[in-house]
């Protein structure tokens, strides 16, 4: 079966650091690969999607970027982070199906 | 820009009664699907109705679709305190890039036990 994991689970970075969040797949292969984030009780926006290795699209022009360096694998990334780019980012997957498969999320709080 | 936008934004209901949720969109869709949020976690897909389907069942859960109106609905009946989630509507925009859900702001429901 497939299984998405999305890691670290929350993290505290101060501004100006990097990041780099991780999003893995398995159990399926060449999947479309998406990064959402979300505010405190809003909807999803889609920040980043591929459907392939270094295929990136992204959808909002921002201080983030995105990364495919294989095939189930998807890396969002910061040189500098800003405070306005705390949230939650959830990272999901679809396959030949229009359904989407998420993973827990990270909850980012730039201080 | 959020193709789907639900209403209410916010739903507390008693336990066993019913809750419906509705969704508008904007553009022609293929089919659109509605997913369930428990707080701080990621989204859980529920049910998919596609653009040539008016109704669909699925336990408790009831979706209409209205192409005419651009809109859709969700109904839980006999809502139990383990409903009490954020639901969001999503339409997919299909293009060389896949199938991109859109989802909307979402409806937070609450259910008193």
């Amino acid at each position: 079966s497939q299984t998405i994991h999305q890691w670290p689970a929350t993290l505290v970075q101060p501004v100006g650091s990097p990041l780099s969040l991780e999003c893995t797949v398995e159990g399926t292969s060449n999947p479309n690969l998406y990064w959402y984030r979300q505010a405190a009780g809003r909807g999803l926006q889609l920040l980043f999607y591929s459907v392939g290795i270094g295929q990136i699209s992204s959808e909002v022009p921002q201080n983030l970027s995105a990364s495919r360096p294989q095939d189930r694998q998807f890396i969002l990334s910061s040189k500098k982070l800003l405070l306005s780019d705390s949230g939650f980012y959830l990272c999901a997957w679809s396959g030949t199906t229009p359904k989407a498969f998420f993973g827990q999320g990270t909850r980012l709080t730039v201080v | 820009s959020q193709q789907g936008e639900e209403d209410p934004q916010a739903l507390s209901i008693q336990e066993g009664e019913n809750a419906t949720m509705n969704c508008s969109y904007k553009t022609s869709i293929n089919n659109l699907q509605w997913y369930r949020q428990n707080s701080g976690r990621g989204l859980v897909h529920l049910i998919l109705i596609r653009s040539n389907e008016r109704e669909k069942h699925s336990g408790r859960l009831r979706v209409t679709l209205d192409t005419s109106k651009k809109s859709s609905s969700l109904l839980i009946t006999a809502s139990r305190a383990a409903d009490t989630a954020s639901y969001f509507c999503a339409t997919v925009r299909n293009n060389n890039a896949g199938n991109m859900l859109t989802f909307g702001g979402g409806t937070r429901l609450m259910v008193k036990p």
